[in-house]
């Protein structure tokens, strides 16, 4: 099955903008979606399609895609942001299965 | 409320069985495919298995294919998976996931809703 690739870590500065992306060569044909995993807490879906947030997401949360690669961007970062962020999207290879990200760790400064 | 409670999960040896059960209220579950996630203890997400809404596509994860068995009872609100030949490796806290989107799986590959996990250890 194909792969998709996050940064480990990555930080922001409280109300400031981050980007957290996703590559691989599905993204080319499949969107991204995008979830929030806090602490002992099962994760929540932030993103989906295009650019759709589920109801109860806020919108500073948003995502695009460009070739390869997706991104999920969150505008004026807060402490309640801190989480773990995948990405996944169906495989690319034709096996019909589904892919996630290894994971993004957000820290807020 | 929409929700998913899965059971079943417990200590088990390496090579033994154990059956996962998932319960769904608050929505029409024979409308929508559903998933099996798993994550191992410190570790990311793995997806682990798919059925559309009518058990007439599945799919699974190469690490489980051939051990494990997703299926479904519409009449029940209920998805399962059977897992056989159970390995050290396949420890983790798995969880039941509605995908988004009603009928098929692999269309929008988004899981809206998600369980609180049920958690499998093989060990000896």
């Amino acid at each position: 099955s194909s792969e998709l690739t996050q940064d480990p870590a990555v930080s922001v500065a409280l109300g400031q903008t981050v980007r957290i992306t996703c590559q691989g060569d599905s993204l080319r044909s499949y969107y991204a979606s995008w979830y929030q995993q806090k602490p002992g807490q099962a994760p929540v879906l932030v993103i989906y399609g295009k650019n759709n947030r589920p109801s109860g997401i806020p919108d500073r949360f948003s995502g695009s895609s460009s070739g390869n690669t997706a991104s999920l961007t969150i505008t004026g970062a807060q402490a309640e942001d801190e989480a773990d962020y995948y990405c996944n999207s169906r495989d690319s290879s034709g096996n019909h299965q589904v892919v996630f990200g290894g994971g993004t760790k957000l820290t807020v400064l | 409320e929409v929700q998913l409670v899965e059971s079943g999960g417990g200590l088990v040896q390496p090579g033994r069985s154990l059956r996962l059960s998932c319960a769904a209220s608050g929505f029409t579950f024979d409308d929508y495919a559903m998933h099996w996630v798993r994550q191992a203890p410190g570790k990311g997400l793995e997806w682990v298995s798919g059925i559309s809404w009518n058990s007439g596509s599945i799919g699974y994860a190469d690490s489980v294919k051939g051990r494990f068995t997703i299926s479904r009872d519409n009449a029940k609100n209920s998805l399962y998976l059977q897992m056989n030949s159970l390995r050290a490796e396949d420890t983790a806290l798995y969880y039941c996931a509605k995908d988004i989107v009603q009928g098929e799986w692999l269309v929008q590959n988004a899981f809206d809703i998600w369980g609180q996990g049920t958690m499998v250890t093989v060990s000896s």
